[in-house]
């Protein structure tokens, strides 16, 4: 059972390139989110999703889409990538109300 | 709304000790209660929760967190540390019933367990 995998692990962009962080869930999960990792704030919500078909914005989602077409899939898009973007990104899934999230490994993201 | 705290930005403790760390909650109803580990370069990791019933709840690596809903606390405690258990910990909570979907996490509590 893989849980939740992030790709890539690691990556480098230019300021204005555009990416996709990857995350899969095999657990079935309804709810997925999208968190970012910086020194000194904890984990911030970016984007969550309560199913397929079903995005709403977390408290900073500017700069970053999703989507959800599917129950296991929840693709993080950068358009137009920015230095203030530099951070450690984590997909988590959570089944039921009650439940606690699974997290992925992490994506650390360097914009240059 | 809700809110959580943990006041202390890093806890140290000598390997053998007893060890505690803080968290404090805020909400408008009956709050679910998490903690999570994370390890250098890792995801987080869940430890324990709390949803209803007995007050003491145990988790995973002999940690166990005390709800205490008159102190609006939920603090995680392991009787004798290890350094393996040097770590940044996060505690979370919702809001239910029907609250927030989304948890809110505390800033995390760096553990540091020396030799």
């Amino acid at each position: 059972n893989a849980g939740v995998t992030q790709t890539p692990k690691f990556q480098v962009l230019k300021t204005g390139q555009s990416m996709t962080l990857q995350c899969a869930q095999d657990m079935n999960h309804e709810y997925m989110s999208w968190y970012r990792q910086d020194p000194g704030m904890g984990l911030r919500l970016i984007h969550y999703s309560v199913g397929a078909g079903i995005t709403d914005q977390g408290e900073v989602p500017n700069g970053y889409n999703v989507s959800r077409s599917t129950t296991e899939d929840f693709p993080l898009r950068l358009l137009s990538a920015a230095p203030s973007q530099t951070s450690v990104y984590f997909c988590a899934s959570r089944q039921g109300s009650t439940g606690e999230l699974f997290f992925g490994e992490g994506s650390r993201l360097t914009v240059l | 709304a809700q809110s959580v705290a943990q006041p202390e930005d890093q806890v140290n403790v000598a390997e053998g000790n007893p060890l505690t760390v803080k968290c404090t909650y805020s909400v408008s109803g009956n709050p679910y209660l998490f903690w999570y580990v994370q390890y250098p370069n890792r995801g987080l990791q869940f430890l324990l929760k709390y949803i209803t019933g007995d007050n003491l709840v145990k988790g995973s690596y002999g940690f166990e967190a005390e709800f205490n809903k008159s102190q609006t606390s939920f603090h995680l405690k392991k009787p004798s540390a290890l350094v393996s258990d040097s770590a940044l910990y996060f505690c979370a909570v919702r809001d239910l019933p029907g609250g927030s979907y989304i948890p809110t996490f505390g800033r995390g509590t760096s553990l540091i367990v020396h030799p």
